[in-house]
């Protein structure tokens, strides 16, 4: 089956400063990777996603690249922000059938 | 995005007793819907998916006569953890997919369930 893995375990930056967190998969298959970002107590929440014809997408200070043939992908935050800590997770599905979550990526915006 | 709504958020019950979580699509029907289970700074773990009037799949290691799910209508789906015990006490979360959006997954809120 589908292996995601996800690093850093956790990542401290500056307010202001940049964050990149890289998820690999392993199967081919997968065509669709989101990410979410889940608060304290909270669920996990849809802020950013990509299919595999696409490399990369961007909405504001959130991007996610895709590289196919090395099967990685990335989150890139742009000027963080305090409210950006959080835990945030990649995943990978085929069409939607069965999503496979990375470890997670505790991220502290320091002020 | 779609709306997941999960109820209750957070749950006291006493050893040997059964608790109810439902899980609603409030904007959309959704076609498949998964339960989780989290521990304090894991990831998500998937108990089981389940299909609108069909039995839910149980992954390996998910007792499925202590974890009813039920998923009656598009829009609705339910946890029971029965019998629950100390052990049981975890954070619980529902998720809905939906196909004519892309085959995105929605989130409900969690439910912490803490048994003692």
């Amino acid at each position: 089956g589908e292996n995601v893995e996800q690093h850093p375990s956790t990542l401290s930056v500056q307010e202001g400063d940049s964050a990149v967190i890289k998820c690999t998969y392993s199967d081919s298959a997968s065509n669709y990777f989101p990410w979410y970002k889940q608060e304290l107590g909270k669920g996990p929440q849809l802020i950013i996603d990509i299919r595999s014809n696409v490399g990369e997408k961007k909405d504001q200070r959130i991007a996610v690249t895709l590289n196919k043939t090395a099967k990685h992908f990335s989150l890139h935050i742009t000027e963080t922000q305090p409210e950006d800590s959080a835990v945030y997770f990649c995943a990978a599905s085929i069409s939607g059938n069965q999503f496979y979550f990375g470890t997670g990526t505790s991220l502290t915006v320091i002020p | 995005g779609a709306v997941v709504s999960q109820h209750p958020s957070r749950v006291i019950c006493k050893s040997g007793t059964s608790v109810k979580i439902e899980c609603r699509s409030l904007d959309f029907q959704a076609t498949t819907m998964f339960w989780y289970r989290q521990f304090p700074k894991q990831s998500l773990m998937l108990m089981a998916t389940s299909n609108e009037g069909s039995k839910a799949t149980y992954e390996q290691g998910v007792e499925k006569d202590k974890f009813l799910i039920n998923h009656a209508s598009l829009t609705l789906s339910t946890l029971t953890v029965t019998s629950a015990h100390p052990e049981d006490s975890s954070f619980y979360i529902c998720s809905a997919s939906v196909g004519g959006l892309g085959e995105k997954l929605f989130f409900g809120s969690g439910t912490q369930l803490s048994v003692l």
